[in-house]
């Protein structure tokens, strides 16, 4: 099986602009989750999708949101982007049951300016 | 609140010797514990799950609810086990992980 795929792999945006980035998750997971990695707080959890709705949500403004699609792939967005926002953002797939393991993606490293 | 902490941010040990990296959560239900490993250039992956009980790449962790810990051990490191390890909790019915900041362990020949 092919792992979870994560595009781009490298973002520059600039203050002020939003960003998207995707997720394709492993065939057959429908869950898909979101997670922001910064040396300073760690890996930190942001949303989880599953069959299209979102099932749970961290401590983050509303600039960050997403969705999911009918085909389990997941679209995080970020809208008035601010230097702070620069981290690595990681997605992980599972089946969905609560005891399933989560396979995380390599990873979009976001960049503000 | 749920929280986890990994007291070590480093922690360097020779090849052969034990290792332990430790974990301490605070969670008033009944969480699931994780550990994570992100060798280099690797993406993260899950090392091993307390409900499993199993033994990875020879590494073991006991739930000790008591004191609330979660620890990592290896009775003889080798130099491959160099790599950054996350204790993670993820509460009951949700899909939601909880990381620690992470222990980046270094094996020395």
């Amino acid at each position: 099986k092919a792992g979870v795929t994560q595009t781009p792999r490298y973002l520059i945006k600039t203050r002020g602009q939003q960003v998207t980035l995707s997720c394709s998750p492993i065939s057959g997971h429908r869950s898909v989750s979101w997670y922001q990695q910064t040396p300073g707080q760690g890996l930190q959890f942001l949303f989880e999708y599953f069959s299209e709705t979102q099932r749970n949500k961290g401590n983050f403004p509303g600039r960050f949101s997403g969705r999911q699609f009918s085909n389990s792939r997941s679209e995080m967005n970020v809208s008035t982007l601010e230097l702070g926002d620069s981290a690595l953002y990681l997605c992980a797939s599972s089946l969905g049951d609560f005891l399933n393991e989560q396979f995380f993606g390599p990873g979009t490293r976001l960049t503000v300016l | 609140a749920q929280r986890v902490t990994q007291p070590e941010k480093l922690l360097s040990v020779f090849k052969g010797a034990p290792v332990e990296l430790k974990c301490n959560y605070s969670y008033s239900g009944s969480p699931e514990l994780f550990w994570y490993v992100q060798y280099s250039r690797q993406r993260l992956q899950l090392l091993l799950r307390h409900i499993s009980r199993e033994s990875i790449k020879g590494f073991t962790a006991d739930l000790n609810k008591g004191e609330t810990s979660f620890h990592l051990k290896k009775p003889f490191a080798q130099e491959e086990d160099s790599a950054m390890y996350y204790c993670a909790l993820r509460d009951q019915g949700a899909q939601k992980l909880v990381f620690g900041q992470g222990t980046r362990l270094t094996i020395n020949p």
